[in-house]
């Protein structure tokens, strides 16, 4: 069974920059080409924010609105992928989730269980 | 930008039938789109109930279906259930390897 835990720092100062690592457990991610490896945000009381995205052959796409804060990359050695977002205020205090999506259907067919990150000094 | 629209609230009776509806703000959604639905309840990851327009994910009820309704995807719900009382997105394939959430649709079941 397929599992994504998502890990890194709880509070990151404004300013700063938010680094999350998904750790992928029960499969590898470079197994297939039928995925992509997603980041989500929920912001306090708000819906779910699609944050971007990366394939296993390393190539990326992020939402627009964001596109100029974040990277996503992938460890293949460590089963890893990871988000980073600079310049972070009040506003990107969220719970964030890693996920996998389906190349055939679009959907988002794994979940992590979610990680609380606060910007706050 | 096309933004992902659905009803910010929805209240059905027990037993009752509702059907939420996912658009955009410019444009017509169609199964191109690759329309999902996702349900959330209080403290939890999302989970899929339909994808790829009408297909139903693994252990989802019957009573949750899928389709196309004019411009809009839509999610129908029959037979309302207490626990059916939680938060609703629609995701929408925007091609490019980007997808969209709606902004959900909370359902009061009472």
């Amino acid at each position: 069974q397929l599992q994504l835990q998502e890990s890194g720092p709880g509070l990151v100062e404004p300013s700063e920059t938010l680094s999350l690592t998904c750790t992928v457990s029960g499969g590898s991610i470079t197994s297939s080409r039928y995925y992509y490896w997603d980041w989500i945000r929920q912001p306090p009381g708000k819906g779910l924010e699609w944050i971007g995205t990366i394939y296993y052959s390393g190539s990326t796409y992020y939402n627009p609105s964001l596109k100029s804060r974040v990277t996503i990359s992938v460890d293949t050695s460590r089963n890893q992928f990871s988000l980073k977002l600079s310049s972070v205020t009040a506003a990107d205090t969220a719970v964030y989730y890693c996920a996998r999506r389906d190349t055939s259907s679009w959907n988002f067919d794994y979940w992590g269980q979610g990680t609380l990150v606060t910007v706050s000094s | 930008q096309t933004v992902v629209t659905q009803e910010p609230s929805f209240s059905v009776s027990p037993g009752g039938t509702v059907t939420l509806t996912c658009g955009l703000s410019s444009g017509s959604v169609s199964t191109s789109y690759y329309p999902s639905w996702y349900q959330q309840t209080p403290g939890q990851a999302p989970r899929t109930l339909i994808y790829s327009t009408n297909t139903r994910s693994s252990g989802v009820p019957d009573r949750f279906s899928g389709s196309i309704l004019g411009n809009k995807a839509a999610l129908t719900i029959t037979g309302a259930q207490a626990d059916d009382e939680c938060d609703y997105y629609c995701v929408l394939y925007m091609g490019s390897g980007i997808s969209a959430f709606g902004g959900g649709t909370k359902l009061t079941v009472l």
